[in-house]
Parts: C-alpha cells; sequence; structure tokens
C-alpha cells in the first residue's frame, strides 16, 4: 500500500539557518513525488514536485528536494530559510488516481 | 485558467444536523476530484476520489458520503453529523486521470457542536 512518512512533526529554526524535512515514501510502481506548503490562513499550494530525469528538484522560493531510489526519500531543503518560511509542509506520492500525503511537518522560523 | 471554488468557508452546525459541502472546478473537463480532511497532528487525510460522474471511491469508512452530480461537481454530504466530523475539508482536482498535480481550493471550516 501507498505511505508518506515525515519524520519531522514540528521543526523550530532561527532565520538563516539550514532546513531539511525527512519524507520517505512506499510505493510498488512508478512514483512522482510532491512537496506542498501551506502558508498560515493560506490555500495549500504546490512547492515541487518530481515526475523523471535529475533527481535534484529545484521549487519555488529557494526550495529543493532530491529523489534518491534507493533510500525510498524525497527531502526537502533551503540553504537558508527566512520567517516567511513559517507554514506546514506536506510531502505527497502520486498513484495512478490518487495522492497520498504525509502527515505534515510545522515549520515555525524564529525573526 | 483553472478555478476551483468551495462553500461555504465556515460552517457551524449541531450534532445529529445533515450536512452537504459544495466544491466545483472551472476551466477543465473531466477531472479527478477528490475530498480531504485535514486535522492537526493527521495531517491530509483522503476521504473520496471520483475519476468520473457518478463515480465514487471512499477510502474511510465514515459517516460522510460524497457524489458528483455533474463533470465539475463534488459534493461531500452527511446525514447526521456528529462530533468527531468536526475539522477542515478540502477539495481538489488534477487532470484528467495520468500522473499529475493537484490543485486545492480554499477550504471549509466545519464545527459540529
Amino acid at each position: 500500500a501507498q505511505s508518506v512518512s515525515q519524520h519531522n512533526h514540528h521543526v523550530i529554526l532561527s532565520e538563516a539557518a539550514s532546513l531539511e524535512l525527512g519524507c520517505n515514501y512506499s510505493y510498488g510502481g512508478t512514483v512522482n513525488l510532491f512537496w506542498y506548503v501551506q502558508y498560515p490562513g493560506q490555500h495549500l499550494q504546490l512547492l515541487l514536485k518530481y515526475f523523471s530525469g535529475d533527481p535534484l528538484v529545484k521549487g519555488i522560493k529557494g526550495f529543493e528536494a532530491e529523489f534518491i531510489k534507493s533510500k525510498f526519500s524525497f527531502n526537502l531543503r533551503k540553504p537558508s530559510v527566512q520567517w516567511s518560511d513559517t507554514a506546514e509542509y506536506f510531502c505527497a506520492v502520486n498513484g495512478a488516481d490518487k495522492i497520498i500525503f504525509g502527515k505534515g511537518t510545522r515549520l515555525h522560523i524564529l525573526p | 485558467s483553472q478555478t476551483i471554488h468551495q462553500w461555504p468557508a465556515t460552517l457551524v452546525q449541531p450534532v445529529g444536523s445533515p450536512l452537504s459541502l459544495e466544491c466545483t472546478v472551472e476551466g477543465t473537463s473531466n477531472p479527478n476530484l477528490y475530498w480531504y480532511r485535514q486535522a492537526a497532528g493527521r495531517g491530509l487525510q483522503l476521504l473520496f476520489y471520483s475519476v468520473g460522474i457518478g463515480q465514487i471511491s471512499s477510502e474511510v469508512p465514515q459517516n460522510l458520503s460524497a457524489s458528483r452530480p455533474q463533470d465539475r461537481q463534488f459534493i461531500l454530504s452527511s446525514k447526521k453529523l456528529l462530533l468527531s466530523d468536526s475539522g477542515f475539508y478540502l477539495c481538489a482536482w488534477k487532470p484528467g486521470q495520468g500522473r499529475d498535480t493537484q490543485y486545492f481550493g480554499p477550504g471549509t471550516r466545519l464545527t459540529v457542536l
């Protein structure tokens, strides 16, 4: 069965710190992987996605994620976070008809 | 461009009352449609999805049901709400039946008292 595991439920960082949010997935077929972000009071929106090709994917606002097939991982990274990155982040894996989400990571950036 | 609408934005209902939440998508045809419930610490729980009119797949047995009376309309219903139905309900769509990005609506905050 498809599943997504996000290891960090709540992360607190200071501005300019580096960020890495862990995501592992379980899926038996070809995977498409996503990171979504939900800023306070806003819609859930796509941050970046991996479908094929270069396993290092760059998204909006300086975020990137690396697909490591051997580790079933798709970790999200940003070298220097800003206060405006405070949000909830969801990793997701896409099967044929539906997308399965992880439980989310709440990121709080201290100014 | 495509847009997705949900209403109402907020709803307060007594226990035992019925529920109807509506979601519509504009600017696309034959989308896949989804209902999720978002709860703190539990992430996004997929409730129902539909790949076409009248076709509903249920992911979690519960007090809710879904219907798709038109191509771009997806309705979440309940005959009798429970306290545990409180939460934030999100509708989403994605193009066709292939592997693609999902796009989310603004959500409905439901409080059952």
